[in-house]
């Protein structure tokens, strides 16, 4: 009964290749969020989806481009991977209401770009 | 990126003793969320404050949301070893802008 579910968990690749991460939430949620986590485990917004639309969007390289199937989806594409990309991706989901704004994060997805 | 100055940035104590961690904004924040990571894992939410002043508890974590609203502190009473990880505070600043800002993080470690 996993609330936000993200697969896979480890990710070993070549520089140049285009990989997808998955997210799924089974919390009923209507925002859900990806975030990146460098080595210093500093943890960056990265993209934001409401409804399926896409809210946030900050200053990613066009090679990462989000897909939301459905509200309970937040898909990530990586085209053309750099070394630079190898970091911990999250995915996370809230239902923001007038007494909630938690995000609840999924454990993660290493990546490492070789 | 905007980023919220958690301090201290790690910390060594005995179990049993109390921990304090704070983190400080040059601007406001209308929500506070406080983070755990253990490691290999992702952040689990602590606790959530949304008006200025409150003190919330969570068992032995006690926070609460500056009134100024450019702070917030998490304090952890009589420490045990699976308090051990990473916390991290968050701020939210409009509602509507759901774009989480992260602290620095405060690496705790429990010596034997």
């Amino acid at each position: 009964d996993t609330a936000v579910s993200q697969t896979p968990k480890y990710l070993v690749t070549q520089m140049g290749n285009d990989k997808s991460i998955k997210c799924e939430q089974n919390l009923g949620h209507d925002t859900m969020y990806w975030y990146k986590q460098d080595s210093k485990k500093f943890l960056k917004i990265m993209f934001s989806y409401n409804n399926k639309e896409l809210i946030i969007n900050e200053t990613v390289p066009n090679r990462f481009s989000p897909k939301s199937p459905d509200k309970a989806h937040l898909n990530l594409h990586i085209n053309s991977l750099e070394l630079g990309d190898s970091a911990v991706y999250f995915c996370a989901s809230s239902q923001v209401t007038s007494w909630s704004r938690t995000q609840y994060f999924g454990p993660g997805t290493r990546l490492l770009v070789l | 990126g905007q980023q919220l100055n958690q301090s201290p940035q790690s910390m060594f104590i005995q179990e049993g003793e109390d921990v304090s961690m704070n983190c400080t904004s040059s601007s406001i924040f209308n929500t506070w969320l406080w983070y755990k990571q253990d490691p290999g894992e992702g952040p689990v939410l602590l606790i959530a404050l949304y008006k200025a002043g409150e003190l919330t508890s969570n068992g032995r974590l006690t926070a609460q949301f500056g009134i100024t609203r450019k702070d917030s502190f998490l304090n952890i009473s009589a420490s045990i070893p699976s308090d051990v990880g990473i916390y991290f505070c968050a701020g939210l600043s409009n509602f509507g802008n759901e774009k989480l800002t992260f602290g620095t993080g405060t690496r705790l470690t429990i010596i034997p």
